[in-house]
């Protein structure tokens, strides 16, 4: 079974531009999640999804950050403008059921 | 709201050495709780999970058991490896949070031969 497809692993652009992240979860899991892990720290829940639904998106900075999840499979992460507090690995996962989660590999974000 | 108190790291062991890397959590109900572990370069993976008082999650040598009197789930293994070199995180899914995981800070192992 294929597991959570995240691209691009690694990114590194300047404060104010604009970046994306791209994240194919697992076949037929209807949740998806997108976690902030600051270095050092334990994995923040930015956004949730139930197939194309929002269902918790409280600690999204909204006025930089936005998600949207297509057709209920693919979800796109895009951050604009950013800033250098945005450095941090950006974690896709899914589910199908219940509390227990699949990550992906993460996308790693420097912002000079 | 929810939260997960994890050990502070780094954690440095010999191989063979008894590990205990402690965890508490503050939550309203019966959430379940979790193990998750990041090898270097890769994703996190769960490791082991308990949904009820008194389960005792296992899995590759590691226990841990979810105690309701001492809100715990400290994680332990006999003999580690210099393998199971890796950050191991802490995580709880509440009744109130939709299948949300919290996690805790993490805990940094390194396991020298």
């Amino acid at each position: 079974e294929a597991g959570v497809a995240q691209s691009p692993r690694y990114k590194i652009i300047e404060k104010r531009q604009s970046v994306a992240f791209w994240c194919n979860p697992i076949s037929g899991h209807a949740t998806l999640y997108w976690y902030q892990q600051i270095l050092g720290q334990g994995p923040k829940l930015l956004i949730q999804f139930q197939n194309n639904g929002v269902v918790d998106d409280s600690q999204l900075p909204k006025d930089r950050f936005s998600a949207e999840r297509l057709k209920g499979v693919d979800s796109t992460l895009k951050i604009q403008p950013a800033k250098l507090e945005d450095s941090a690995v950006y974690l896709c996962a899914s589910s199908p059921q219940g509390p227990e989660l699949f990550f992906g590999e993460g996308s790693r974000l420097t912002v000079l | 709201g929810d939260s997960v108190t994890q050990m502070e790291g780094p954690v440095t062991l010999s191989e063979e050495a008894f590990l205990t890397i402690n965890c508490t959590y503050t939550a309203t109900g019966y959430p379940s709780l979790f193990w998750y572990v990041q090898y270097p370069g890769e994703g996190l993976q769960l490791l082991l999970k308990a949904t009820k008082a008194d389960d005792k999650g296992s899995n590759k040598g590691f226990e841990a058991t979810y105690r309701k009197e001492t809100t715990s789930f400290h994680l332990e293994k006999g003999s580690v490896q210099v393998s199971d070199s890796a950050v191991y995180f802490c995580a709880l899914s509440g009744q109130s949070s939709a299948r949300q995981l919290t996690f805790g800070s993490g805990t940094q192992l390194t396991v020298l031969p």
